[in-house]
């Protein structure tokens, strides 16, 4: 069956530490999306990339950092300049146009 | 700016217990109005798409309509597991390539 698979589900990042969230999807999906979900806030976007090779700045990029060398891959990059790291993370992916986004289950990441 | 507002923030009801929810939005050119079902530590899943006023679409116990100023969720007769988060989100047409704005959900509760 087709999805997207966000890995890990928890992360645990100590001070100072880059990690980074993994997202694949094998829907045959053009554009890809990085959110961040906080409790009471809704979903704020990271980044997004229509097109392999190209991404861009959603509201909340400051921190965070994003690659696109395969259709299928959106790897996201939480960085030491993230102040407040800890939410959770949730990759999505769609054709390009009026569609529906396809959710991943999620990262938790936990700063320690 | 694209603005999603979501009423109430969080609704209790008793099974078989009717209801609606509300999703207001302002947005420059109305591309699509989106709903989804988000449960506890979960990415959101997708429930409708909305393309223009009048338009209504119905999944077994939800039917969502829509004005050009809100859409609402209808609930009938729902059941504990009709219990999550429901989020509502809109894609504005005007110019290029546009992203989802979500609004901040509502949270429904359905006591057996």
């Amino acid at each position: 069956d087709g999805g997207i698979t966000q890995s890990p589900k928890y992360l645990f990042r100590k001070e100072g530490q880059n990690v980074t969230l993994s997202c694949e999807q094998n829907l045959n999906h053009d554009a890809m999306y990085w959110y961040r979900q906080d409790p009471g806030q809704g979903l704020r976007l990271i980044y997004y990339s229509q097109i392999v090779n190209d991404f861009q700045k959603g509201d909340i990029a400051e921190g965070y950092s994003v690659s696109r060398e395969k259709k299928e891959s959106f790897p996201l990059t939480v960085t030491s300049a993230q102040k407040n790291p800890t939410a959770f993370y949730l990759c999505a992916s769609s054709k390009v146009g009026a569609y529906g986004y396809t959710f991943g289950s999620g990262t938790r990441l936990t700063v320690v | 700016e694209d603005q999603v507002t979501q009423s109430p923030e969080a609704l209790r009801l008793q099974e078989g217990e009717s209801s609606s929810l509300n999703c207001s939005y302002t947005v420059s050119g109305l591309r699509g109005l989106f709903w989804y079902r988000q449960d506890p530590g979960k990415g959101p899943e997708f429930l409708f798409t909305l393309y223009s006023a009048g338009e209504e679409k119905e999944k077994e116990r939800l039917k969502a309509t829509l004005t050009k100023k809100e859409s609402f969720l209808h609930i009938t007769a729902p059941k504990p597991e009709d219990s999550a988060t429901y989020l509502c989100a809109v894609q504005a047409g005007n110019s290029g390539y546009s992203t989802l704005t979500f609004g901040k959900g509502t949270m429904l509760l359905v006591s057996p």
